[in-house]
């Protein structure tokens, strides 16, 4: 079955750029017309989308995020990217990696714990 | 943006005993042109993902129990357990996806009493 696996730093300075990276295991990327998500989840609080992006690179992003946010897509690596730039503490969370079916999402990827501190 | 209210934040409940869960958006879901809620509710069990269970408002995914049911139409939205299981310990977010930016509940945790 479909699987998506996050991958990426861990921990990320205040003022630098976060980077992720999710990989689809289990069928291409491409097929079924499906978009990529991005959602965090901060420590004690509510989940929150970031984004979405499709195979042929149309992208929505979270209004808050907009400014700071870029997603890309690799389909020869079967692989999506999300990119945040200038992070402060407040962009500490648990970053999902998610697959989107006409806006729902119905598969979620296990998470990885992004600490943004010096 | 749409603020989803669910309550309680948590509850505790018997096994074998129904659990019910409230959700309330700031701005009906229902999109007129299909006649479908844009409500979906999560499971997320401790260090896990959160796991699709019910759609447009009260279609179960594929492979849930049928213990789960979700009703309700424009704001006001509610989630089932008819016969609470062990498994079922968890928090339980409802989420909109008809207008961006998607957003989630504050969630509710279930426990066992």
């Amino acid at each position: 079955q479909v699987q998506l696996q996050e991958s990426g730093p861990g921990l990320v300075k205040p003022s630098q750029t976060l980077s992720l990276t999710c990989t689809v295991s289990g069928d291409s990327i491409s097929s079924g017309g499906f978009y990529w998500s991005w959602i965090r989840q901060p420590a004690g609080k509510r989940l929150e989308w970031i984004g979405r992006i499709s195979t042929s690179g149309n992208t929505n992003y979270n209004p808050y995020l907009n400014s700071r946010l870029s997603m890309s897509v690799d389909t020869s690596k079967n692989q999506f990217s999300l990119r945040l730039d200038s992070v402060t503490a407040a962009d500490t969370a648990v970053y999902y990696c998610a697959r989107d079916r006409l806006w729902l999402v119905d598969l979620w990827g296990q998470g990885a714990l992004i600490t943004v501190s010096s | 943006d749409i603020v989803m209210t669910q309550s309680p934040d948590s509850l505790a409940v018997s096994l074998g005993e129904r659990a019910t869960i409230n959700c309330k958006s700031s701005q009906s879901v229902l999109n007129s042109s299909n006649n479908k809620n844009y409500l979906a509710w999560y499971q997320q069990k401790p260090g896990q993902p959160p796991k699709l269970l019910i759609y447009w408002a009260s279609t179960r995914e594929s492979g849930v129990p049928d213990r789960f049911s979700g009703s309700g139409s424009g704001t006001d939205f509610t989630l089932t357990i008819s016969s609470l299981q062990a498994e079922d310990v968890a928090v339980y977010y409802c989420h909109q996806y008809h207008f961006s930016p998607l957003t989630f509940g504050g969630g509710t945790k279930v426990e066992i009493k």
